[in-house]
């Protein structure tokens, strides 16, 4: 069955400090994988994608096919990046439904 | 451009009582999806629905669920009876043509149900 694994629930780093929030999946054909973040009181937004290879608020995601792995990374922390993560996959059917991974919890201290 | 939304954003109610949860999609939005996020668990997919049509209801509970949009445009999900494990975050989405390649899920504030 498809899977989106985020192994932890908690990061905690500090300002400046490189993050890598990982994210493994499952999946038998080939996705489209996704990172979606909600900042505190504010609704789940798309962070980035992977088919549109961009770089948004410094963070960037590569899809590692060999891995099945697409880890979110920047190389400084700002304190405004503290938020919750979610690592999504899309199957690409006709349906685009959402798996989810169980989410991480960015905490970048000051 | 005003942003999907959700009504109510809090519901309590008890046990075996039912509750109905709304939501609006972008206007123009053709694809609106129903997720929930249950206590300590992941958001799920819950359903699909193209304009009216259900396209995927794979993640529907049990029967307890309704989940209905008329006319294409808002959509609403009943509960009935309400059970505890009900519990949880309910989110919204919508998004374009699938065929255009817009797959770009916007979600709702989320309403949160609380069932004692």
């Amino acid at each position: 069955a498809q899977r989106v694994t985020q192994p932890e629930k908690l990061l905690s780093v500090f300002k400046g400090a490189p993050v890598e929030l990982k994210c493994n999946y499952s999946y038998s054909g080939s996705p489209e994988l996704f990172w979606y973040v909600q900042y505190s009181r504010q609704r789940l937004q798309l962070l980035l994608r992977h088919i549109s290879r961009e770089s948004i608020k410094g963070f960037t995601a590569d899809l590692n096919k060999g891995e099945t792995s697409f880890h979110l990374k920047k190389p400084f922390a700002q304190e405004e990046d503290s938020a919750m993560y979610y690592c999504a996959l899309s199957e690409g059917d006709s349906s685009y439904k959402l798996i989810f991974g169980s989410g991480t919890r960015l905490l970048v201290r000051p | 451009e005003a942003g999907v939304t959700q009504f109510p954003s809090h519901s309590v109610i008890e046990k075996g009582q039912t509750v109905t949860l709304r939501c609006d999609p972008i206007s123009g939005h053709d694809n609106l999806y129903w997720y929930r996020r249950v206590m300590g668990k992941e958001i799920k997919f819950l359903l699909h629905f193209v304009k009216e049509s259900k396209q995927d209801e794979s993640g529907m509970p049990n029967n307890r669920f309704l989940a209905e949009r008329t006319g294409g445009t808002y959509s609403t999900l009943k509960v009935q009876p309400a059970e505890l494990e009900d519990s949880g975050v309910y989110f919204c989405a919508s998004s374009q043509e699938i065929w255009t390649g817009a797959i770009e899920q916007y979600f709702g504030p989320g309403t949160r149900l609380t069932v004692t």
